[in-house]
């Protein structure tokens, strides 16, 4: 079974802090992970995935297999950043597992 | 190009009911997936389907179902409506069978009483 766990259900940063939101995985093979961000009175949308190993809005996440993690890190939050993120698996079967959903707040 | 859309945005509908729900998938995109999100909750995925044929189901029971037509919308159909059936529910759609990348809707909120 796949499982997704994203720990913190609230993280609070001020502006410039650095950010990372936590994500685990359980997977016994190679899967895709993803994050997803859902921007106030916005629909979900994808941030980034790990095949593309780009940075999206300053955004940056690591697939580390030995800890199955895909952490999102950000060295610097804006306000804007402020938003619902959910980490997101797609194993072998092509059935995506999210996480809960961490939310973040970064105050002026 | 023309984004996802879901009608409608939100109903209510009493227990032991049948409910239908829509989506028309973005421009270009052959593979609809639909999902449950209960609040405070990720979104759990129901089911998807790739040219008209179911193509992978999450851990929902058969009263759940759905049609995709040729032109790409899809329907979710939930008979014996449950209390706990009351969630937002999200169509993606994407370009390939994997849903690797999903281009969400903006959801329908159900809420059964």
């Amino acid at each position: 079974a796949q499982r997704v766990t994203q720990p913190e259900k609230l993280l609070s940063v001020f502006k410039g802090a650095p950010v990372e939101l936590k994500c685990n995985y359980s997977y016994s093979g190679s899967p895709e992970l993803f994050w997803y961000v859902q921007y106030s009175r916005q629909r979900l949308q994808l941030l980034l995935r790990h095949i593309s190993r780009e940075s999206i809005k300053g955004f940056t996440a690591d697939l580390n297999k030995g800890e199955t993690s895909f952490h999102l890190k950000k060295p610097f939050a804006q306000e804007e950043d402020s938003a619902m993120y959910y980490c997101a698996l797609i194993g072998g079967s092509y059935i995506p597992t999210f996480g809960r959903g961490t939310s973040l707040i970064v105050h002026p | 190009e023309t984004g996802v859309t879901q009608s409608p945005t939100h109903l209510i509908k009493t227990r032991g009911q049948q409910v239908t729900l829509r989506c028309s998938s973005q421009s270009g995109h052959n593979t609809v997936s639909w999902y449950q999100q209960a609040l405070g909750q990720g979104p759990q995925f129901i089911f998807q389907y790739y040219r008209e044929e179911e193509n992978g189901r999450g851990n929902f029971p058969p009263r759940f179902s759905g049609l995709q037509f040729p032109n790409y919308s899809s329907e979710l159909n939930v008979n014996a409506l449950e209390l706990d059936d009351s969630a937002l529910y999200l169509c993606a759609s994407s370009s390939e069978q994997g849903s690797n990348e999903q281009y969400f809707g903006p959801g329908t909120r159900l809420t059964v009483t």
